[in-house]
């Protein structure tokens, strides 16, 4: 079992420029979630996706977000166009049935100039 | 809305103490509990889950607590060593809030040699 696989693991962008961070859940997982932590907010939910199908996105903060989960192996978080203010630790995590143990992935550390 | 809190924020111990972290939250009615340890520049990793059913769970040196209708969780940990040293959060999976999680702040601990 590989874990929740992120990539990249540290990203450094200027303000502006689009940033993709790619989540692969374990294999067999069904739930999918994004988390962003930082010192002042702790960790925040973003969104989260059943079956590749989003279900609650009320924590995406801004349409600069978005997130897609085009098949079970694989997600994607955008952030278009890039603020310094989204400076983080991005996690993806992911789980199988409902109430089981969630896994993490080791995230990714956005920093935006 | 389910709040999640944990005291204190900050903890150091000398080696060899045992220790309780604490976890609290506002509504009652939830699913499961789950404990995690986060060390730096790493993701969450899952330590017990406790169904609502439950009372205890035990792994090694530690042990988590749940009493919901006080709506509190204890994780001992017993012997404390250097390694111990991480950040310890507990979430809170509601009845109502489909597979989402809340969570505390966190407790970060300190096992001086």
């Amino acid at each position: 079992d590989a874990g929740v696989i992120q990539s990249p693991r540290h990203e450094v962008t200027e303000m502006g420029q689009e940033v993709t961070l790619r989540c692969k859940p374990i294999s067999g997982h069904n739930s999918l979630f994004w988390y962003r932590q930082t010192m002042m907010r702790g960790l925040e939910l973003l969104i989260y996706f059943n079956n590749n199908v989003p279900i609650d996105d009320s924590g995406m903060p801004e349409d600069r977000f978005s997130a897609k989960m085009p098949n079970a192996s694989f997600s994607t978080l955008k952030i278009q166009p890039s603020e310094p203010r989204d400076s983080a630790v991005y996690f993806c995590a992911s789980t199988s049935l409902f109430g089981s143990p969630l896994h993490f992935g080791n995230g990714t550390r956005l920093t935006v100039t | 809305k389910q709040e999640v809190t944990q005291i204190p924020a900050a903890l150091s111990v000398p080696e060899g103490e045992n220790l309780v972290l604490n976890c609290s939250f506002t509504d009652s009615a939830i699913y499961n509990l789950q404990w995690f340890r986060q060390d730096p520049g790493k993701g969450l990793t899952s330590l017990l889950l406790i169904q609502s059913s439950q009372r205890e769970q035990t792994s090694g040196r530690l042990n988590a607590s749940l009493d919901k209708s006080s709506g509190r969780s204890t994780l001992y940990i017993a012997a404390s060593q250097p390694g111990d040293s991480a950040t310890y959060l507990c979430a809170v999976r509601d009845n109502n809030a489909g597979n989402m999680l809340t969570f505390g702040g966190g407790t970060r601990l300190m096992v001086k040699p």
